[in-house]
């Protein structure tokens, strides 16, 4: 079975642009959440989606959006880069239970200069 | 606010000997309790985890331990191997909230 395959790998940005980052997750799986990383910190949640509905929201500024298709694929869009917005983004997805085991993705490392 | 702490940055500890790292949360209303483990340049990947039912959960060399009073857990690797070498997040989860609060991470090192 495949795994959670996130793309692009690497991305750079400047201040001001606007960025989109995909993920499709293990077949079967419903749920997408996704999270963001930055050095010294541990994982913060963004959001979460199941069956193209976003069931929860992390504390991040309305820049940050996503979505899910009908096929569970995800994307997640941050407009208006700032340098802070400079993380690793992983995705992760799962069947959908409360409390289950995710499996995540090797992430998106975004630089914005 | 940061619900799950891990007040260990890091670890040190010798192959073949016991690591035990230590994570202490402030929300009664976690249910579920889950280590991950991760190297550089890769995403997390699932080690072991424990419902707020139990309060000890064995899975081959891996063993967490659950102390719902004390709002703590702890995660016992025995023995320790060179490739244990990473960096290790707890993290906790409510019953209808569908996300993971993760702690900030310890990173293991484990000397030959």
């Amino acid at each position: 079975k495949a795994g959670v395959t996130q793309t692009p790998r690497y991305l750079i940005k400047t201040r001001g642009q606007q960025v989109t980052l995909s993920c499709s997750p293990i077949s079967g799986h419903r749920s997408v959440s996704w999270y963001q990383q930055t050095p010294g910190q541990g994982l913060q949640f963004l959001f979460e989606y199941f069956s193209e509905t976003q069931r929860n929201k992390g504390n991040f500024p309305g820049r940050f959006s996503g979505r899910q298709f009908s096929n569970s694929r995800s994307e997640m869009n941050v407009s208006t880069l700032e340098l802070g917005d400079s993380a690793l983004y992983l995705c992760a997805s799962s069947l959908g239970a409360a409390g289950e085991k995710l499996f995540f993705g090797s992430g998106t490392q975004l630089s914005v200069l | 606010d940061q619900q799950v702490k891990q007040n260990s940055p890091s670890l040190s500890v010798q192959e073949g000997r016991i690591s035990i790292l230590n994570c202490d949360y402030t929300n009664s209303m976690f249910d579920y309790f889950l280590w991950y483990k991760k190297y550089p340049a890769e995403g997390p990947t699932f080690l072991i985890s424990i419902s707020s039912i139990k309060d000890k959960n064995e899975d081959g060399r891996f063993t967490v331990f659950l102390n719902k009073s004390a709002k703590h857990l702890s995660l016992h690797i025995v023995p320790s191997q060179p490739g244990d070498s990473a960096v290790y997040f707890c993290a906790a989860s409510g019953n209808n909230d569908y996300k993971l609060s993760f702690g900030a991470g310890t990173t293991v090192t484990v000397r030959a």
